[in-house]
């Protein structure tokens, strides 16, 4: 099995954009697609990039995701950040049957 | 609309046993796999396995295989968590997901959760 690794928190103002990383630890990161859900607090997650870099319809397109061979990781970009974007993003994916969450990343908009 | 609503929080006493639920509607519950994930007071998301009602076909997480039993009524559209002894160690809050229909495993649609606390 693998694990997938993001920092524990980020912060930047609003306006502005701020990009979190998911490292694959073994296997490359462009073998299974990755996603990324976004956890408010007190709520339960939501989808905001499935297959890599698709966005489910309602998810505004300052989300964006991407994915870097060369890092092996992963990685979520939001722009132009509002303060309704403080929240914890998790990263997830999968190996054959077990899917893999990673520790998530609080996002700080101040 | 899709739906996936939880029953409501629980308090129980270590070695008791429990079962949750999460009943779909909106979509055909027989056709779509309902995972279950935990999360721990303050911490992230784990993957605790998962169910496909149609045939109740279950897969584990090896962190849980034989810690928890997953079910399914496709009766009532309602999928099941349980435990038969449990420990201060699984208060956690729960959540069922629905499985998207693609080849990509994720979840498209989230349960409320479930807050289940174990003390003595």
């Amino acid at each position: 099995n693998f694990m997938l690794t993001q920092p524990h928190s980020v912060s930047e103002s609003p306006g502005k954009t701020v990009t979190i990383s998911c490292t694959r630890s073994s296997g490359s990161i462009a073998s299974n697609y990755v996603q990324w859900y976004q956890q408010r607090p007190g709520s339960a997650p939501t989808t905001v990039i499935y297959e890599d870099n698709q966005r489910p319809s309602g998810v505004p397109d300052r989300f964006s995701g991407s994915i870097d061979s060369s890092s092996n990781s992963a990685s979520l970009t939001i722009s132009g950040l509002k303060t309704e974007d403080e929240a914890d993003y998790y990263c997830q994916s999968y190996d054959s049957s077990n899917w893999v969450f990673g520790g998530g990343t609080k996002l700080t908009v101040l | 609309e899709v739906q996936l609503v939880q029953s409501g929080a629980e308090v129980k006493k270590p070695g008791e046993s429990l079962k949750i639920s999460c009943k779909g509607s909106g979509y055909s519950f027989t056709s779509y796999w309902i995972g279950w994930v935990r999360q721990m007071p303050g911490k992230g998301l784990e993957w605790m396995g998962i169910i496909y009602p149609g045939d109740s076909d279950t897969r584990y997480s090896p962190s849980f295989q034989g810690q928890v039993t997953i079910s399914a009524d496709k009766s009532i559209s309602t999928a099941y968590l349980q435990w038969s002894s449990l420990k201060a160690s699984d208060t956690a809050m729960y959540y069922c997901a629905r499985r998207s229909s693609g080849w990509t495993p994720y979840f498209d649609y989230w349960g409320q959760g479930t807050l289940v606390t174990v003390s003595s």
